[in-house]
């Protein structure tokens, strides 16, 4: 029972590079989020995805890109890095309607030099 | 636009006190989050508070909704030092918003 997982779990890029972190999840879970969490500010939603081919935008969802082909991954890129997104990155699932829980991902901590 | 604010952001207890964190929301959300986290790990679910008055327990945490007021209160009974963690609320319903945290120390 693998859950959910996130992968890398910890990476270092430069900034202007390209990265992409990688969430998959095997509960079939219709819902996926995107958070990063950053000293002070809690999480903070970035994507979140409501099925496979569907995405909305979170609170601060510029300079990312989501993509959902397929319902158990749910990738999130960074086209050209910054270091204003240094930041731990959390990956989440839930099922459509109650409970309403969210189920977390272990975390990615990025690093942009 | 929902805000989420949690207060105190940093709580040191004693072992065997009671105290309570709140959490204030600005606009009316349907549903209402408390997950803990411990240093360097994920978020783990404590409660999900879906009506007015709702009330939910688990061990020495007590979590209750008032949606009138806007507020989300976390009691703890009795603290003892497993319970040291970040504790944080979070409203809304898929675009969800969460309080900055409030840091808990129990202390011996």
């Amino acid at each position: 029972d693998a859950g959910i997982t996130q992968s890398p779990r910890y990476k270092i890029t430069e900034t202007g590079r390209q990265v992409t972190l990688m969430c998959h999840q095997t509960w079939s879970h219709s819902y996926m989020f995107w958070y990063r969490q950053d000293l002070g500010h809690g999480l903070r939603l970035i994507y979140y995805s409501a099925a496979a081919d569907i995405t909305d935008k979170g609170e601060v969802p510029d300079g990312y890109v989501v993509s959902r082909s397929k319902t158990e991954n749910f990738p999130l890129t960074l086209e050209s890095a910054t270091r204003s997104q240094t930041s731990v990155y959390f990956c989440a699932s839930s099922v459509i309607g109650a409970p309403y829980e969210q189920y977390f991902g272990p975390g990615t901590r990025l690093t942009v030099t | 636009e929902l805000k989420v604010e949690q207060n105190p952001l940093f709580l040191s207890m004693q072992e065997g006190k009671n105290y309570t964190i709140y959490c204030n929301y600005s606009t009316t959300s349907d549903r209402l989050y408390w997950y803990r986290q411990d240093p360097g790990k994920s978020l783990e679910s404590l409660f999900v508070l879906l009506s007015n008055g709702a009330v939910k327990q688990e061990g020495r945490l007590m979590a209750s909704l008032d949606t009138k007021a806007r507020l989300s209160t976390l009691h703890i009974t009795a603290a003892v030092h497993d319970l040291s963690a970040t504790y944080f609320c979070a409203g809304g319903n898929n675009d969800m918003r969460f309080g900055a945290g409030t840091r808990l120390t129990v202390k011996p």
